[in-house]
């Protein structure tokens, strides 16, 4: 899988939109963009994945760019209940046997008040 | 109410001791996972299994064991041969091996 690198953190004020980066520079044709999130203690939680086109769902939105050497996570309006490290990951769909996730560093984000 | 539960939710053990984790889900998928995290660090995959009475090792299976009897369950046994086993476990589950992973809310594995 293609290695990830995200800013190891980034505050954000409630009721903006929070705009999270990760760049995947060696990302192969078939691998797609996945994004989970951690809130402390508890399981990942799945976000949102893409392949080349942008994707939006209730959650957030995704944004890759032409080259898909990056892409970025859009949360609309932080809440406080955002706040959670998130994971930038990539892993291609026709995985070989163990189709694990690779959880690099993360954004640990801060929403403010 | 779909989802995957993982119990119980703290644990605490004595060194030595054999435990067991449990994961049910409810979501009929096929694949089964079992990841370790460690503080600040990300998971590691110990076990995976992609269909019912079939499971492979991952990246750390040494002192773990598991079976896969039911579609439903996909129980974690920590075994006394694994020499540090106080860490957050982490049980997810995917339709198929190829699609996206679930996870379950955690149980945290205290040895003393």
């Amino acid at each position: 899988d293609a290695k990830t690198t995200q800013p190891p953190s980034m505050d954000c004020a409630e009721g903006r939109a929070a705009n999270l980066p990760c760049n995947h520079s060696t990302i192969s044709g078939n691998e797609y963009v996945y994004w989970y999130r951690q809130i402390h203690s508890q399981g990942p939680q799945y976000i949102i994945h893409g392949l080349k086109n942008n994707e939006t769902n209730e959650m957030a939105s995704l944004i890759i760019t032409e080259d898909r050497k990056s892409s970025t996570l859009i949360l609309p309006h932080a809440t406080l209940r955002d706040t959670a490290v998130y994971y930038c990951i990539v892993r291609a769909y026709f995985k070989a046997a163990g189709n694990k996730l690779t959880f690099g560093g993360g954004t640990r984000v801060l929403v403010k008040p | 109410d779909g989802g995957i539960t993982q119990s119980p939710k703290y644990l605490f053990r004595k060194e030595g001791q054999n435990v067991t984790l449990s994961c049910e889900q409810n979501l009929n998928h096929d694949a089964m996972y079992w990841y370790r995290q460690d503080p600040g660090q990300g998971l590691r995959l110990i076990y995976y299994s992609q269909i019912v009475n079939d499971f492979q090792k991952g990246d750390i299976a040494e002192g773990y064991s598991v079976s896969r009897e039911k579609k439903e369950s996909f129980p974690l046994t920590v075994t006394s041969a694994q020499k540090n086993p106080t860490a957050f476990y982490l049980c997810a589950s995917s339709g198929v091996a190829e699609d996206t992973q679930y996870f379950g809310p955690g149980t945290r594995l205290t040895v003393l």
